[in-house]
């Protein structure tokens, strides 16, 4: 069964600085991964996929991933927060023959000014 | 073009009352799917809808819960009765899955924030 962990629950940065956010995955196949993005009040966003392509993966927002298969990883980073930023971001792994999304537990994004 | 619309944004019940949430997702998108979100966790399916089929509600708590999608666009989740543990945001998400590999992007409404007293 296909599952993802996002090992930190909350992550503080100061705008200008680098983001990461980090995600593994367990999945007996070439996973699809994703990052969703949810604002408060607001639903969810697509950030980002990565479907067997490029490791690297370019999303919108400045936002990044990089897939590597032998760390089981893929961390979302950016080089520069802002704060618009702040938000709760989702690894989201799917399982290929049904679609269906399984999302990590989240973390939550805070930029200090 | 109109994201998918959800209704109401924010329903207070009683304990054992029913409650019923709305979903118009995107025109054209054939693929509708019904999440759960507990405060601090991700989403959980609940169902999945290709068209008016529920081709996944293995997550669904039958007993209480159930959903429609009549003619395949617009869609209901109905709980009755409501139990104190049903607190929650029910978000709703449609697709434009075609058959083919499928893409993974969902787009979602924001959320009916459920409470119950």
């Amino acid at each position: 069964a296909q599952s993802v962990t996002q090992l930190d629950s909350h992550v503080s940065v100061s705008e200008g600085t680098p983001v990461l956010l980090r995600c593994n995955y367990s999945s007996s196949y070439s996973p699809s991964l994703f990052w969703y993005v949810q604002h408060p009040n607001k639903g969810l966003q697509l950030l980002l996929k990565y479907t067997s392509a490029a490791t690297l993966v370019k999303g919108i927002n400045g936002f990044e991933a990089e897939f590597k298969k032998s760390e089981t990883s893929f961390h979302l980073t950016k080089p520069s927060a802002h704060m618009s930023d702040a938000a709760e971001y989702f690894c989201v792994v799917s399982e290929s023959n049904t679609g269906k999304l399984i999302f990590g537990q989240g973390t939550t994004l805070q930029v200090k000014p | 073009e109109a994201g998918v619309v959800q209704s109401p944004r924010y329903k207070i019940i009683e304990k054992k009352q029913p409650v019923a949430f709305w979903c118009n997702p995107i025109s054209g998108h054939n693929t509708l799917y019904w999440y759960l979100q507990n405060l601090g966790q991700g989403p959980e399916l609940l169902i999945r809808y290709e068209n008016e089929e529920a081709v996944d509600d293995s997550q669904l708590p039958k007993d209480r819960f159930s959903a429609e999608r009549l003619k395949g666009v617009d869609s209901t989740l109905k709980i009755q009765p409501a139990e104190l543990g049903d607190s929650a945001v029910y978000l709703c998400a449609s697709s434009p899955r075609t058959g083919g590999p499928y893409t993974g992007e969902l787009f979602f409404g924001e959320g009916s924030r459920l409470t119950v007293l």
